[in-house]
């Protein structure tokens, strides 16, 4: 199947400083890209759909000024989380659609551990 | 929107036996329907899926079954091995346009040697 990329693989930072997250499609375009957070022993939470040269959407309850998306190509998607608190601690999956054949493929995760 | 139910959300069996996960969606204009595992840290892998022009399709052990009439799909697994033992998670949607699926809450299988 089709690859995607996450980087870093896993993070610590102090409450109060902004981390990106970099999601690449490595052997398709992506015209659409996924952000999932996930909690223990839970299933993915669809934070926002990230669209290629427009704006991401949003899922209702998720801040867009805490999680600024950028998808400026159609291989990469970015996830920024601002100001980041100890409540951010989480493992944040990205996902990316390939048009051909049309299926969903997931990168590693970044776990994400505010201090 | 799409909401999909998936049972059990635990299911234990002794390594050999079958296992066979549920999953029910609401919209009927869901017509594509992917089956993931995933193992503890790691990414959800596609194992499987179905699309809705179809009833059933297998891979060596592992089938999905869809009854678009009942808006119901499952997945099974024959011959249980204690490497199949992780999280599954269905999911639905429709393979057009925006694309975004809906996901099950999971099933934990654990298979006992």
């Amino acid at each position: 199947g089709a690859v995607v990329s996450q980087h870093p693989s896993w993070v610590i930072c102090k409450s109060g400083t902004s981390v990106k997250i970099e999601c690449r499609s490595l052997d398709f375009q992506a015209t659409t890209m996924f952000w999932y957070r996930q909690f223990p022993k839970q299933s993915l939470m669809l934070m926002a759909t990230s669209n290629e040269g427009s704006k991401a959407t949003y899922e209702q309850g998720v801040e867009k000024d805490k999680f600024l998306i950028n998808h400026a190509s159609l291989t990469l998607s970015t996830l920024t989380v601002t100001s980041a608190h100890p409540e951010d601690s989480s493992f944040y999956i990205c996902s990316a659609r390939d048009p051909n054949p049309g299926e969903q493929f997931f990168g590693p995760g970044t776990r994400l551990t505010v201090l | 929107g799409e909401n999909v139910e998936q049972h059990p959300s635990t299911l234990s069996v002794q390594e050999g036996d079958s296992a066979v996960i549920k999953c029910t969606y609401s919209d009927s204009a869901s017509n594509y329907f992917p089956w993931y595992k995933q193992e503890l840290g790691k990414r959800p892998q596609l194992i499987i899926d179905i699309r809705s022009n179809v009833g059933e399709k297998k891979d060596q052990r592992i089938a999905v079954t869809l009854n678009k009439t009942a808006k119901h799909f499952s997945l099974h697994i024959t011959e249980t091995q204690p490497e199949d033992s992780a999280v599954y998670f269905c999911a639905a949607s429709w393979n057009g346009g925006s694309y975004i699926p809906t996901f099950g809450r999971g099933t934990s299988l654990i298979v006992h040697p």
